[in-house]
This record gives structure tokens, sequence and C-alpha cells, in this order.
């Protein structure tokens, strides 16, 4: 069974410039994550989706990022414009929308704003 | 409010030692909880979880975790550390709506020879 993929891997951007990070969840899996994982600090749920709809939002700052999961399937973040204390690691993760299974992590895209 | 909170942000033991990680909750209702595992440049693999079955949890690579609720706690264990088991560790417990995790700060072990 393939696992959660993101890319890119790497992203180094200068200040006020916008990104882009793509994911695609285990098949079948109808709830998606977006994490942001600041160095030393544990992950911090940033948006919540159930098939292509928001479930919770409530910590993604609207004001410069924003994501979308068309056709329920794959999804993306974007910010614009970056600031330099969204320098850290965007974690996609997945699972099944029955309660107390697994959330399959992805290996995240490591963002640097310089 | 759910949240976890990890004793010491940094441990170290000598190869074939005990491997002690501490985690303390807070919950308003019965917690559901978690152990993850982060190696470098790597994704979180789910090491074990609680969902109110036994106390005591079995995981992946020898790991086992006792829930205690007078505590408040469930701490990860494993009797002899191994070279390979340094990364980064991450407990975690289910939101009050049950549909997102919660992460501590995450404790990173080192394994000495």
């Amino acid at each position: 069974e393939a696992g959660v993929a993101q890319s890119p891997r790497y992203k180094i951007i200068e200040k006020r410039q916008s990104v882009a990070f793509w994911c695609n969840p285990i098949s079948g899996h109808a709830t998606l994550y977006w994490y942001q994982q600041i160095l030393g600090q544990g992950p911090k749920l940033l948006i919540q989706f159930q098939n292509n709809g928001v479930v919770d939002d409530s910590q993604l700052p609207k004001d410069r990022f924003s994501a979308e999961r068309l056709k329920g399937v794959d999804s993306t973040l974007k910010i614009q414009p970056a600031k330099l204390e969204d320098s850290a690691v965007y974690l996609c993760a997945s699972r099944l929308t029955v309660m107390n299974t697994e959330a399959f992590f992805g290996q995240g895209t490591r963002l640097t704003v310089v | 409010a759910q949240s976890v909170t990890q004793l010491g942000s940094h441990v170290s033991v000598s190869e074939g030692a005990l491997v002690l990680l501490r985690c303390n909750y807070s919950s308003s209702v019965p917690p559901y909880l978690f152990w993850y595992v982060q190696y470098p440049n790597q994704g979180l693999q789910l090491l074990l979880k609680y969902t109110s079955a036994a106390t005591l949890v079995k995981g992946i690579n020898g790991f086992e975790a006792e829930f205690k609720k007078s505590e408040t706690s469930f701490h990860l264990t494993k009797p002899s550390a191994h070279m390979s088991d340094a990364a980064e560790y991450f407990c975690a417990v289910l939101n009050q709506a049950g549909t997102a995790l919660i992460f501590g700060k995450g404790t990173t072990l080192s394994v000495s020879s």
C-alpha cells in the first residue's frame, strides 16, 4: 500500500514570496490533515478536511495561508506572502473516517524562508 | 481542552539501558493517547495507542506504555535501548471532538554505545 506522498521535500524561498505544497493521501482515506512543525516543537494542526470539505481550520493563518482539496483526494497548501516565521516542516497526514484509526503521515516538506 | 506535556526535551541512555520517556495528559473526557516516533527527515510513525482497552499497551520495536489515570500519565518504556532507537518521540492525544491529534513538544532520544 502506497503511503502519503508529499512534494517537494525541500523548498527555500525569500520572504514575501509565495509557495505551494502538494499532498496525495492514501487511497480511500477521506480525512486529510496539514500540520506545521516548527523546529523544536510538536506538530500543530493547520487544517483538516473530510473529503473535500473543511472540518477545522481554526489555527490556519487565513491572511496568508490557504488550502484546498479538490475532488476529495489531493490537497495543496499555499502560503502567500511568506514570512520568516513560516520556516517549518509541513506534514500531511490521512486517516480513515472511523474514529481511533491510525493517522498516516507523509515525509513532510521542509520550508526555509530567508 | 485536551493537551499533553512531555517532560524532558532530551533523554540520553546507553545501549542496553532502560528507556523511559515521560508524558502527562490533560483531558476533560476519557483520553485516547498515542506515541509517535520521527526519524531524521522522515514523517511520523505510530508506535502505539491507548483506546481505553488494556492499560498496558504494547507497540512496535519493543516499546510499551502504561496508562495511569490516577497520575494522568502515559509514559513510554523499552527495557533495552538500541542504537536504532535514536529519534524524536511525540506523545499525542485525540482532541475532544475525536477528529485530530494534539501533540506534545517532543523528546529527543540519544543512544550511546
